[in-house]
C-alpha cells in the first residue's frame, strides 16, 4: 500500500512553459513533504519543501502547493528550462524523520 | 565538499554471495540511512540509524544488515545476495531536529545478482 503516490509517470513541457508535477498521500500523520530532484547516475538532491502548517512555499522558479484535506500537493516550474529534465520524487517525513517516496515523475523539457 | 560517499559504484554478484555496501558522511549528521529504488517504485527505505549506536528496520529490511560503525559511517551488508536484491542503493544522511528534515544522499551503488 503505497502511502505517497505521483501518478503521471512522465511529463514532457515546452521549455519555457509552466510544469506541474502532483503527488498524493494517505497518511494524514505526515507533517512534512519535499521534492528531490534526480539526474541519472547521481543521488537524489533537495529541491524544496513544506510544512504541514503551510499552504504554499516559493523559492525561486519552484513552488509547491500543500492542499492539506485533499491529501495532496504539487511542484510548480516556471519557466521550465531543459535543465529541469530529470526524475522528481515527492517525499513526506512521519515520525522519526524517516522519508516515505512517491515513485517518481520523469519531465523531458523540449528546446 | 565530499557530503555523502558510496562505495562502490557498481558491483555485480553472483546469488548466495555476501557484500557489504560503505556509507561515509563528512556532515557530522547524526542520522543515516539506506534506501533501495526499483523502477516505479521510488526510494524504499531498508534500515536507519538515527544516532550512533542505534539501529532501526525501515520498509524493506528483509535480507539485510546494518552497522553504525561510527558517527561518520553507516555499512549495509547482503549476508546471501538474492536476484532480488538487484537494485540501486543509496546512503543518506540528516541531521536530528524537527527543522532538519532534508536528508543528503550519496551518488548510489548499482548491484546486480545474477
Amino acid at each position: 500500500d503505497q502511502q505517497v503516490k505521483q501518478n503521471s509517470p512522465s511529463l514532457s513541457v515546452q521549455e519555457g512553459r509552466i510544469s506541474i508535477l502532483n503527488c498524493d498521500y494517505t497518511n494524514s500523520m505526515f507533517d512534512y513533504f519535499l521534492w528531490y530532484k534526480k539526474y541519472p547516475a547521481e543521488g537524489p538532491t533537495f529541491l524544496i519543501s513544506i510544512s504541514s502548517i503551510k499552504d504554499k512555499n516559493e523559492d525561486g522558479r519552484f513552488t509547491v502547493f500543500l492542499n492539506k484535506s485533499a491529501k495532496h500537493l504539487s511542484l510548480h516550474i516556471v519557466p521550465s528550462q531543459p535543465g529541469d529534465s530529470a526524475v522528481y520524487f515527492c517525499a513526506a517525513r512521519a515520525a522519526g524523520n524517516k522519508l516515505t517516496f512517491g515513485g517518481g515523475t520523469r519531465v523531458l523539457v523540449k528546446p | 565538499n565530499a557530503g555523502v560517499t558510496q562505495t562502490p559504484k557498481f558491483q555485480v554478484l553472483k546469488t548466495g554471495q555476501s557484500m557489504t555496501l560503505q556509507c561515509a558522511q563528512d556532515m557530522n549528521h547524526n542520522s543515516m540511512y539506506w534506501y533501495r529504488q526499483d523502477p516505479g517504485m521510488g526510494l524504499r527505505l531498508i534500515y536507519y540509524s538515527a544516532s550512533e549506536g542505534t539501529t532501526d528496520k525501515g520498509e524493506v529490511p528483509n535480507g539485510y544488515n546494518v552497522s553504525r560503525l561510527n558517527k561518520r559511517e553507516f555499512s549495509l551488508r547482503l549476508e546471501s545476495a538474492a536476484p532480488s536484491q538487484t537494485s540501486v542503493y543509496f546512503c543518506a544522511s540528516s541531521d536530528r531536529g524537527w527543522d532538519k528534515n532534508i536528508q543528503y544522499f550519496g551518488a548510489g551503488t548499482r548491484l546486480s545478482v545474477l
